[in-house]
């Protein structure tokens, strides 16, 4: 059985904050780290495919990293906004290739005005 | 349709009945999943579909699962005698093949009373 763990769980930050979650998962059979935003009553929304060690992907205030052979990756969001309120998954293509993904928990974020 | 469609949005059923959830991937994606979520969990797969054949089912719980997907497009999830326990919502996404952005429909809330 594959681990993803994604930390913390939930968070609640200010808006203009900056923030950043964490994602680790198996250093071994790695093909591609997935991140996803999904908030309520909607699809999840696909923010980044990761597939090289050191890669690191921008999308607007939203940023990640990602490391394969520790076995992590990170989002960051910079100056935070009621609108980035959403649960965040990572998943792990673990050497299939094809899709067949593991994901994790989720952290639930919370942007304040 | 421009994303992935899901019907029904919602259904409530009762214990032993039979339910088939229906999926209509963004056209021209050959790559067809379905995933499952449970209250506070990530989403786990079921089944993946390349084409018109089951590349992998090995995520389905048990054989009260099915899904088809006769011409390589809709695909149909169908669950038998459902339980209690298959209350979640039931994901489905579609992809152009393997290395690819996978993009998920907005999921079908089944609940077994």
């Amino acid at each position: 059985i594959l681990n993803v763990e994604q930390s913390p769980q939930s968070l609640h930050v200010q808006e203009g904050d900056s923030t950043n979650f964490t994602c680790s998962f198996p250093s071994s059979n790695f093909y591609a780290l997935h991140w996803y935003r999904w908030e309520t009553a909607k699809s999840p929304e696909a923010l980044f495919v990761m597939t090289l060690n050191g890669d690191e992907k921008k999308k607007g205030r939203i940023s990640a990293t990602l490391n394969t052979k520790e076995g992590y990756s990170y989002l960051y969001i910079k100056g935070s906004q009621p609108e980035d309120s959403a649960t965040y998954l990572c998943a792990f293509d673990g050497g299939t290739s094809y899709g067949k993904l593991t994901f994790g928990q989720g952290t639930i974020l919370t942007v304040h005005p | 349709g421009a994303g992935v469609s899901q019907t029904p949005s919602n259904k409530v059923t009762e214990k032993g009945k039979y339910v088939e959830l229906r999926c209509d991937p963004i056209s021209g994606h050959t790559a067809l999943y379905w995933y499952r979520q449970s209250l506070g969990q990530g989403p786990e797969f079921l089944i993946y579909f390349q084409g018109t054949g089951a590349a992998d089912d090995s995520g389905l719980p048990n054989d009260r699962f099915f899904a088809v997907r006769p011409e390589g497009s809709v695909s149909t999830l169908k669950i038998q005698r459902t339980e209690r326990g298959d209350s979640a919502v039931y994901l489905c996404a579609s992809s152009l093949g393997p290395g690819n952005t996978i993009y998920f429909g907005e999921g079908s809330w089944l609940t077994v009373v």
